[in-house]
């Protein structure tokens, strides 16, 4: 039974096109995470939530959006693709907030922007 | 807000030899350090972490990392590398009062038959 599962795992979309991607752990976790991985494979924070509140909100552009409807579920939604987007997507999740502590990665989505 | 370096963005090993990847660190109070292992078209996976205590600890896969204070440094080390090692791997660094994990750049083992 997979940790931290993601779906899509691949998507490919045009430019200007809306798309969500939904992220669910059954690990018990209190604090969820967005992390987007560029083609050079560095990582970069997104968003962190903890029992549904948003608690990290990095310079992202506010194209995309993340919703928490529990504290087992984290999507984030992209409105008005562009070809910059391209990335693989990362959800995690971690025991509690502020504890410093271990992520448990989802297998990543792969967004391709044409 | 704590960073990380890794300074090595690529390393080719032969099989069978060892292995040192560098992490050093910034961060103003205790760290909790971190490596991962990401496989290809796999997420991450945590190899060893450290929190506190022994500075030598002990991680999956014969994997074992230091922490040095002094050199604000985190090295991941392998005495004896597996053609199943080649990977890329992350040093990540957080911190007790928030949850905002920092990554390196990542480094790519590559090993050689």
């Amino acid at each position: 039974d997979t940790a931290v599962s993601q779906t899509p795992k691949y998507l490919v979309t045009q430019m200007g096109n809306d798309k969500s991607i939904k992220c669910e752990q059954n690990l018990g976790h209190d604090t969820m995470y967005w992390y987007k991985q560029d083609s050079k494979k560095f990582l970069k924070i997104m968003f962190s939530y903890n029992n549904k509140e948003l608690i990290i909100n990095e310079t992202v552009p506010n194209r995309f959006s993340p919703k928490s409807p529990d504290k087992a579920h984290l999507n984030l939604h992209i409105n008005s693709l562009e070809l910059g987007d391209s990335a693989v997507y990362f959800c995690a999740s971690s025991q509690r907030a502020g504890a410093g502590g271990e992520l448990f990665f989802g297998e990543g989505s792969r967004l391709t922007v044409l | 807000a704590q960073s990380v370096t890794q300074p090595d963005i690529h390393i080719t090993v032969s099989e069978g030899a060892s292995l040192e990847l560098r992490c050093n660190y910034s961060y103003g109070a205790t760290p909790y350090l971190f490596w991962y292992v990401q496989s290809p078209g796999q997420g991450l996976q945590l190899l060893l972490k450290y929190f506190s205590g022994d500075t030598l600890v002990q991680g999956i896969k014969g994997f074992e990392a230091e922490f040095k204070r002094s050199q604000s440094s985190f090295n991941l080390r392998k005495p004896s590398v597996h053609w199943s090692d080649a990977a890329e791997y992350f040093c990540a660094v957080g911190a007790l009062n928030n949850n905002d994990m920092r990554f390196g750049a990542g480094t790519r083992l590559t090993v050689k038959p």
